[in-house]
């Protein structure tokens, strides 16, 4: 079955530091990999995918992140955090990349950024 | 261009009502999806529509909960009898084929769902 895992439940970096927001995933075909972003009472924003190609992908906001198989890692990373990306930060992953299919989410992660 | 919408904002029933969920996908997607979001969790899957095909209702946690979309518009997701433990958030996501022939699902702002 598939499944994600984000272990940490909050995540404190200092502004201008570089932040890491980890996932990992068990899939059974090959992973087709999101990260979304959810800002107080609104919905989740689309930040990056991962399909195929090259292992680190580039989203809004400045985020990107590394896709690594051998460790079944997906973690989100941006180079200088800004206060205003504090919010919950949702890892996804489902199989088939060629079709349409839900999405299993990971239970999130709460980003801190301090002034 | 207009993302996906989603009505009421808010909804307070009473256990044991009936309530309706809007949702208004982003023109021209041809995949609809509900999600339900418990306080402090991630979401789960409910169903979804792809065009034509029969729904995916795997995610359904009771016959209370059905769903219906017409063609590739909008679509309503209705829970009969409320319980306290329906209380979430209902997101909406819509979708259609990318570029790469990919996948993105984009959501709206979510139904935030009150029984007492």
């Amino acid at each position: 079955a598939q499944s994600v895992a984000q272990p940490e439940d909050q995540v404190n970096v200092a502004e201008g530091n570089p932040l890491t927001v980890k996932c990992t995933y068990s899939v059974s075909g090959n992973p087709y990999l999101f990260w979304y972003v959810q800002y107080p009472n609104r919905g989740l924003q689309f930040l990056l995918k991962y399909i195929t190609g090259d292992n680190l992908v580039k989203g809004s906001y400045g985020f990107e992140a590394e896709f690594n198989k051998s460790q079944t890692s997906f973690h989100l990373k941006k180079p200088s955090a800004l206060v205003s990306d504090s919010a919950l930060y949702f890892c996804a992953v489902r199989d088939n990349p060629g079709g349409y299919n839900k999405l299993i989410f990971g239970a999130g992660t709460r980003l801190a950024v301090h002034p | 261009g207009a993302g996906v919408s989603q009505s009421p904002s808010n909804k307070v029933t009473e256990k044991g009502k009936d309530v309706e969920l809007r949702c208004d996908p982003i023109s021209g997607h041809t995949a609809l999806y509900w999600y339900r979001q418990r306080l402090g969790q991630g979401l789960e899957f409910l169903i979804y529509f792809q065009g034509n095909s029969a729904p995916d209702k795997s995610g359904l946690p009771s016959d209370r909960f059905s769903a219906e979309r017409t063609g590739e518009s909008v679509s309503t997701l209705t829970i009969q009898r409320t319980q306290q433990e329906d209380s979430a958030v209902y997101l909406c996501a819509s979708s259609s084929r990318d570029s790469q022939g990919g996948e993105t699902q984009y959501f709206g702002p979510g139904t935030r769902l009150l029984v007492l």
